[in-house]
C-alpha cells in the first residue's frame, strides 16, 4: 500500500522567502504525481501534474521535481507571499482497472508572514 | 472548463440516520468519478471510485455506499450513519487515461452526532 510522507508537517517563513516543501512516497510505481493546495475548510486546488516520464513541471513562481526511482517530489516555491498560506498535499497516482488512484499524506501547513 | 458541484456544503446528521450527498460534473464527458474522505488530522482517503455508469470500486470496507446513475452523477449514500462517519467529503474527477489532471470540489462537512 502507498505511504506519503510530507517534510516538514508545519512550516512558517518571511513574505519573499524561497521555499521547498518535500514529499517521498514507499510504491515507486507511479503514472503521475500531482501537488495540490487546500484552504481551511476547502476544498483542493490542483497546481501541478507531472506524468512519470517527466524531471519537473513548472507553472509560475512553482516548481515541482519529481525523482520516481528514489520515491521524492519537491515543490519550490518562489518568493513566497502572503496569499500562498494553505496546506499542500503530494498524491502520487497509481492505475487501477482504468481509473488513476490518487494517495495522499497529511500535507505541509504553509503560513508566509506578511 | 470543468465544474464539480457538491451539495450540501455542512450537514449535521443524528447516529443511525440515513445519508446521501450528490456530487455532480459539468464540461467533461464520461469522466472517472472518486469519493475520497478526510478526516480530522489524517490524510484524504480513497472511499470509491467510477469508471463509468452503474460501474463502482470500493477501496476500503465501510458503512458507506457509493452509486453512479448517471454519466455526470456520483452518489456517496448511508443506510445508518456511525459516529465514525464525520468528516470532509470531497468528490473528484478526472478524465479517462492515467496521465489527467484531477480536480476537487468544494466539499461537504459531515458531523455526525
Amino acid at each position: 500500500k502507498q505511504e506519503v510522507t510530507q517534510i516538514p508537517a508545519a512550516l512558517s517563513v518571511p513574505e519573499g522567502e524561497n521555499l521547498v516543501l518535500n514529499c517521498s512516497f514507499t510504491d515507486s510505481a507511479i503514472y503521475n504525481l500531482q501537488w495540490f493546495r487546500q484552504d481551511p475548510g476547502k476544498g483542493l486546488t490542483s497546481l501541478l501534474l507531472i506524468q512519470s516520464s517527466q524531471r519537473e513541471q513548472t507553472s509560475g513562481r512553482l516548481n515541482a521535481s519529481l525523482d520516481k526511482s528514489s520515491g521524492r517530489s519537491t515543490l519550490y516555491i518562489a518568493a513566497s507571499q502572503p496569499g500562498d498560506s494553505a496546506t499542500y498535499l503530494c498524491a502520487p497516482g497509481r492505475g487501477q482497472t482504468g481509473a488513476n488512484n490518487l494517495f495522499f499524506g497529511t500535507g505541509t501547513r504553509l503560513t508566509v508572514i506578511p | 472548463s470543468q465544474t464539480i458541484h457538491q451539495w450540501p456544503a455542512t450537514l449535521v446528521q443524528p447516529v443511525g440516520s440515513p445519508l446521501s450527498l450528490e456530487c455532480t460534473v459539468e464540461g467533461t464527458s464520461n469522466p472517472n468519478l472518486y469519493w475520497y474522505r478526510q478526516a480530522a488530522g489524517r490524510g484524504l482517503q480513497l472511499l470509491f471510485y467510477s469508471v463509468g455508469i452503474g460501474q463502482i470500486s470500493s477501496e476500503v470496507p465501510q458503512n458507506l455506499s457509493a452509486s453512479r446513475p448517471q454519466d455526470r452523477q456520483f452518489i456517496l449514500s448511508s443506510k445508518k450513519l456511525l459516529l465514525s462517519d464525520s468528516g470532509f467529503y470531497l468528490c473528484a474527477l478526472q478524465g479517462q487515461g492515467f496521465n489527467t489532471e484531477a480536480f476537487f470540489g468544494q466539499g461537504t462537512r459531515l458531523t455526525v452526532v
